[in-house]
């Protein structure tokens, strides 16, 4: 298929690790990127990673790569209630101007 | 600090009615780009323009116009509003050749 996947809900408690899973599509996807749409808002790019990297770290998150099975994911360490939000997986595919293709979206769940 | 701006919030239509919905962008980006956000479907792209004057089809551009008169500036229009055009309309813009987008605060459109 042609979709980007993504489980649609996650709930975890305030101070656990929070990991979530994606699928794209494209081998020749040359980005990948999470975004993260709090209540009421628009997205804002959270974090991305470069399909020639296997893992890359940002204080509490943690992207890992897996070109071979063409997973995402996107590791919260100390899930906050602030990181309560939906989490949008996206890649783009070729390079240049082609849109990118977004996930439905993981709604994040944080229970105090 | 850069900025997508979209010119209303919230809108209440009449099915049949013409609708404009605005967006501006402070940051000299090339791309611009109309998503609408439906629960249990995501994004989806409606149009998308890489220049002005120049507009492309997305994934559902039935019963959607655009118009790029400027650069900074990208309109969605609904020719004649129906009700299952009732959803959350989210413009960005891109520099050119990247991924990285940046989106407004969107514009939750009701058709009664």
């Amino acid at each position: 298929g042609e979709d980007v996947e993504q489980s649609l809900f996650l709930s975890v408690r305030e101070g656990d690790s929070s990991v979530i899973n994606c699928t794209y599509t494209d081998s020749s996807s040359t980005y990948l990127y999470w975004y993260k749409q709090e209540p009421g808002a628009g997205l804002q790019l959270l974090t991305y990673i470069f399909s020639n990297m296997d893992m890359k770290q940002d204080q509490r998150l943690t992207v890992l790569l897996n070109k071979k099975d063409k997973h995402l994911s996107l590791r919260i360490a100390d899930t906050q209630t602030g990181d309560s939000a939906i989490y949008f997986c996206a890649e783009l595919r070729d390079s240049g101007n082609t849109p990118l293709v977004f996930g439905k979206g993981t709604r994040l769940s944080v229970i105090a | 600090d850069v900025k997508v701006t979209q010119s209303s919030r919230y809108l209440v239509k009449r099915t049949g009615e013409k609708v404009f919905l605005e967006c501006v962008q402070d940051m000299d980006h090339e791309n611009m780009f109309w998503y609408r956000q439906d629960p249990g479907l995501g994004l989806r792209l409606i149009y998308f323009s890489y220049d002005v004057k120049m507009k492309e089809k997305g994934d559902i551009p039935e019963g959607y116009s655009v118009s790029r008169e400027k650069k900074e500036r990208f309109s969605l229009i609904l020719e004649s509003a129906s009700t299952n055009q009732t959803s959350m309309y989210l413009c960005a813009s891109s520099p050119l050749s990247t991924g990285e987008l940046f989106f407004g605060e969107g514009s939750r459109l009701t058709v009664l």
